[in-house]
């Protein structure tokens, strides 16, 4: 069935370093591919998504990549901060529609002082 | 707006007991999702929702388990005599339409003694 690989599990920085976090999925008619934070025993947060039919977008320090072609798509974070210490989740949709997300597994990041 | 609203937070039910988790989207959402959260592990899709309608259930178990969003009130997951393996957090999302991001409610955490 459709699947969604997430690496690294986990990934620690030094404050002021980048972080990129990589998926790949399996599904070819995949179209969507939100970024979500979770934080410790919360709810998880979106903060990022792009689209099939663009390529690169950015949000301050935030940024996503898509490569359609190979199927994998990249978080990366800037100018780490310890804040952004928390599990980050990439997904696909399965499909074309965004009724069904397939999440990959998370991968703990810690951003150290 | 107070964002999507899930109760309770935590829910213990013994075994063969019925577990209900509430969920009330965002004001002006009227898709509502389902998913499930084992420990150390990404979300997996339950089921998709729009009033009185089940979209996409390909998520759920067969047996045991229920969707509902009527046209007044809130969404609601049933789980009928519930086993040890049902313990996990349950989060409900909302979006206002099918092409729009996910938000998140808090989750209810189900444990099953």
């Amino acid at each position: 069935g459709e699947n969604v690989e997430q690496h690294p599990s986990t990934l620690s920085v030094q404050e002021g370093d980048s972080a990129v976090i990589k998926c790949t999925y399996s599904d070819s008619a995949s179209n969507y591919f939100p970024w979500y934070k979770q934080e410790l025993g919360k709810r998880p947060q979106l903060i990022i998504d792009i689209r099939s039919n663009v390529g690169e977008k950015k949000d301050q320090r935030i940024a996503v990549t898509l490569n359609k072609t190979a199927k994998h798509f990249s978080l990366h974070i800037t100018e780490t901060q310890p804040e952004d210490s928390a599990v980050y989740f990439c997904a696909a949709s399965k499909g074309g529609s965004q009724g069904n997300l397939i999440f990959g597994k998370g991968t703990k990041l810690s951003v150290k002082p | 707006n107070a964002g999507v609203m899930q109760n309770p937070r935590h829910l213990v039910r013994r075994r063969g007991q019925e577990a209900r988790l509430r969920c009330s989207p965002m004001k002006g959402h009227s898709h509502v999702y389902w998913y499930r959260q084992l420990p150390e592990e990404g979300l997996k899709f339950m089921v998709y929702l729009q009033k009185e309608n089940i979209i996409d259930e390909s998520g759920m178990p067969k047996e045991r388990f229920s969707a509902e969003f009527p046209k007044e009130g809130p969404s609601i997951l049933r789980i009928q005599q519930v086993v040890r393996g049902d313990s996990a957090a349950y989060f409900c999302a909302s979006a206002p339409g099918e092409s729009y991001g996910y938000t998140f409610g808090s989750g209810t955490r189900l444990t099953v003694v």
